[in-house]
């Protein structure tokens, strides 16, 4: 049973950098057919999709937050990580990495961690 | 303002059928597969139907997923007290180049 865990501070001051690792047991993420994701659920907003790394290294961002992210895959570590910089209180949310199948049309997370709370204040 | 649209609350009482509805348009629910999220209080979103009507694993019979057009449907029949929850369609938007989720849908059950 894959599991995936996520770690990071759950505290960054505004205009600094967040960085989060999500750890992933159970299952590798070298298998091709996976596309490692991060969404976060905002704050009486509902979920927001941020973007997914494969693998190889390839990645996507949702457009409206591209400029700040960095995502990357650590194959040796089976671990996941996000660089958001540039934080705002607008930033302040619950960050879930979680794995995607990717095929066609379509696109769905399969599983999920259990997510980090992330709040921006001095 | 999300670009899929659903009811913000629904409810029902146990044993009854509940249907939440997803609205969107061309781009996304009109050219893609739509799945459906699960969210319990407190907890991560956990994934229910995928490919509009395709179940995830381990997800009762009791859950359904339909799409027409430029919208789709999650119905829960014969519905329990452990089904309150928030739920959440989701599809690709081939306009906008992202995954997107609609608002979600409160569901009580009394």
């Amino acid at each position: 049973q894959v599991r995936l865990q996520e770690s990071g501070p759950g505290l960054v001051k505004p205009s600094q950098t967040l960085s989060l690792t999500c750890t992933v047991s159970g299952d590798s993420i070298n298998a091709g057919l996976y596309f490692w994701s991060w969404t976060r659920h905002l704050p009486g907003k509902g979920l927001e999709w941020i973007g997914y790394v494969h693998h190889s290294g390839d990645t996507y961002f949702n457009p409206s937050l591209r400029s700040r992210i960095t995502m990357s895959a650590d194959t040796s570590k089976n671990e996941l990580s996000l660089k958001m910089r540039s934080l705002t209180a607008a930033d302040a949310a619950v960050y879930y990495c979680a794995r995607g199948i990717y095929g066609g049309s379509s696109y769905y997370l399969d599983q999920w961690g259990q997510g980090v709370r992330v709040t921006v204040s001095s | 303002q999300s670009v899929l649209t659903q009811p913000p609350s629904a409810s029902g009482t146990p044993g009854q059928r509940v249907t939440i509805s997803c609205s969107g348009s061309r781009s996304n629910i009109g050219s893609n597969y739509v799945c459906w999220y699960q969210q319990l209080p407190g907890t991560a979103p956990k994934v229910l139907i995928y490919k509009n009507n395709q179940r995830a694993s381990g997800v009762p019979d009791r859950f359904s997923g339909s799409k027409s057009g430029t919208s789709a449907s999650l119905a829960i029949s014969g519905l329990r007290s452990e089904d309150e929850a928030a739920y959440y369609c989701a599809a690709w938007d081939d306009n906008l180049s992202s995954l997107i989720f609609g608002a979600g849908t409160n569901l009580t059950v009394l």
